[in-house]
């Protein structure tokens, strides 16, 4: 079965400092990990995919299967990351995208 | 390229009624997958529907039903609610099924009383 854990409802970080939103996924196979962001009175969308490998606004993530993580990181955090993030897994095609329960992000001035 | 859009974005009912909710998905794209988003729950996966089939489900009651019409639109459609129906249903659209972006629409507020 696929599951993906995100242990913090609630990070609260100043503008500046480094942030980590924690993702821990539980799948048989070979996952495709991705994250998705909502920010305030908008849409949820695809922030990034651990495919691409790209950084977005910042973003990194790491595909760790050993630890079975894929941690999102910012090295300096500003007050637009605020926002809701979810990370969400898929398991090999034609498998359905399954979410965690989303970290709150709140930047402080 | 119009997004995805769900239609209403906002419904009441009355408990034991049913509703149909409705969602536009990106054109050329052939997938819509449907989530129910609450406070407590977060984001749960209700079912995806590809070139009118549905492929996957999840573990929700036989109350919530889904279909996909030949030009890709969905409706999906709740019968007997109940006041923890009440939710906020996210429609997404992507081009094909499993493993790729998806794109969400605004979502149908849903509020039984």
């Amino acid at each position: 079965a696929q599951r993906v854990t995100q242990p913090e409802k609630l990070l609260s970080v100043f503008k500046g400092a480094p942030v980590e939103l924690k993702c821990n996924y539980s799948y048989s196979g070979s996952p495709e990990l991705f994250w998705y962001v909502q920010y305030s009175r908008q849409r949820l969308q695809l922030l990034l995919r651990h495919i691409s490998r790209e950084s977005i606004k910042g973003f990194t993530a790491d595909l760790n299967k050993g630890e079975t993580s894929f941690h999102l990181k910012k090295p300096f955090a500003q007050e637009e990351d605020s926002a809701m993030y979810y990370c969400a897994l898929s398991g090999s095609r034609a498998q359905k995208l399954v979410f965690g329960q989303g970290t709150r992000l709140t930047i402080n001035p | 390229k119009a997004g995805v859009t769900q239609t209403p974005r906002y419904l009441i009912k009355t408990r034991g009624q049913q509703v149909t909710l409705s969602c536009s998905p990106i054109s050329g794209h052939r997938s819509v997958s449907w989530y129910q988003q609450t406070p407590g729950q977060g984001l749960q996966f209700l079912f995806e529907y590809f070139s009118e089939t549905q492929r996957n489900k999840g573990n929700f009651p036989g109350r919530f039903s889904g279909r996909q019409f030949s030009n890709s639109r969905s409706e999906m459609n709740v019968s007997t609610l109940e006041l923890g129906d009440s939710a906020l249903y996210l429609c997404a659209s992507s081009p094909q099924t499993g493993g790729t972006e998806a794109f969400f629409g605004q979502g149908t507020r849903l509020t039984v009383v």
